[in-house]
């Protein structure tokens, strides 16, 4: 099967813009449709971009998602950063056979 | 809206059987697939495999040996084995609605399973 390869962390001050990107390993990153969760300490992973590019309602339109076929790689574009998004971030994509597949996952602090 | 709970043992002895169960409510486990996540602390998210509500598996092939789901349309619930446990696999246990292209949503609050004797 393939690997999404996040970075371990980023950094960035409120108010700027920050992107993670996740960068699959063998296979196209366009081939299947890719997934961002939000995990805050003690609590269960939350979405905040399902294919590729959309937004659940009530996530602010800070959060964008996109995919590069050049780099095979997926990005979460935080923008107006605020305190409240510090946490670990999670792609997710789909496999052969129907598998799925985490990210490593990004450590995002707002400082 | 649907709610997932997932319930088990929090302590389970190595080479022994890991055995959750996750309760739908809010909504009917037909029609849709269902996941189970897990954790290790401190470290990323792992998926461990998928049960469809007709009762269709597919698991996570590092997993594979070890991982039986079950579903209960009864009672709403489906559930996870996790045989011959060992202290690798303690971890938050979640368990998520799976839905293609929209990922898992929502998932349950997780449970905590140490393995230890």
């Amino acid at each position: 099967n393939f690997m999404l390869t996040q970075p371990h962390s980023v950094s960035e001050s409120p108010g700027k813009t920050v992107t993670i990107s996740c960068t699959r390993s063998t296979g196209s990153i366009a081939s299947n449709y890719v997934q961002w969760y939000r995990q805050r300490p003690g609590s269960a992973p939350t979405t905040v971009i399902y294919e590729n590019i959309y937004r659940p309602s009530g996530v602010p339109d800070r959060f964008s998602g996109s995919v590069d076929r050049s780099s095979n790689s997926a990005s979460l574009t935080i923008s107006g950063l605020k305190t409240e998004d510090e946490a670990d971030y999670y792609c997710q994509s789909y496999g052969g056979d129907n598998l799925r597949v985490f990210g490593g996952g990004t450590k995002l602090t707002v400082l | 809206q649907v709610q997932l709970q997932e319930s088990g043992p929090g302590l389970v002895k190595p080479s022994e059987t890991l055995s959750l169960t996750c309760t739908v409510s809010g909504g009917s486990i037909t029609n849709y697939y269902w996941s189970w996540i897990r954790q290790s602390p401190g470290k990323g998210l792992e998926w461990i495999g998928y049960i469809f509500y007709s009762g269709t598996t597919n698991y996570n092939p590092s997993l594979k040996s070890r991982v039986t789901m079950s579903v209960d349309m009864g009672d709403n619930q489906f559930s996870l084995k996790l045989s011959s446990v060992t202290a690798a696999d303690t971890a938050v246990y979640y368990c998520a609605r799976d839905i293609y292209g929209l990922g898992f949503d929502p998932w349950g609050q997780g449970t905590l399973v140490t393995v230890s004797s």
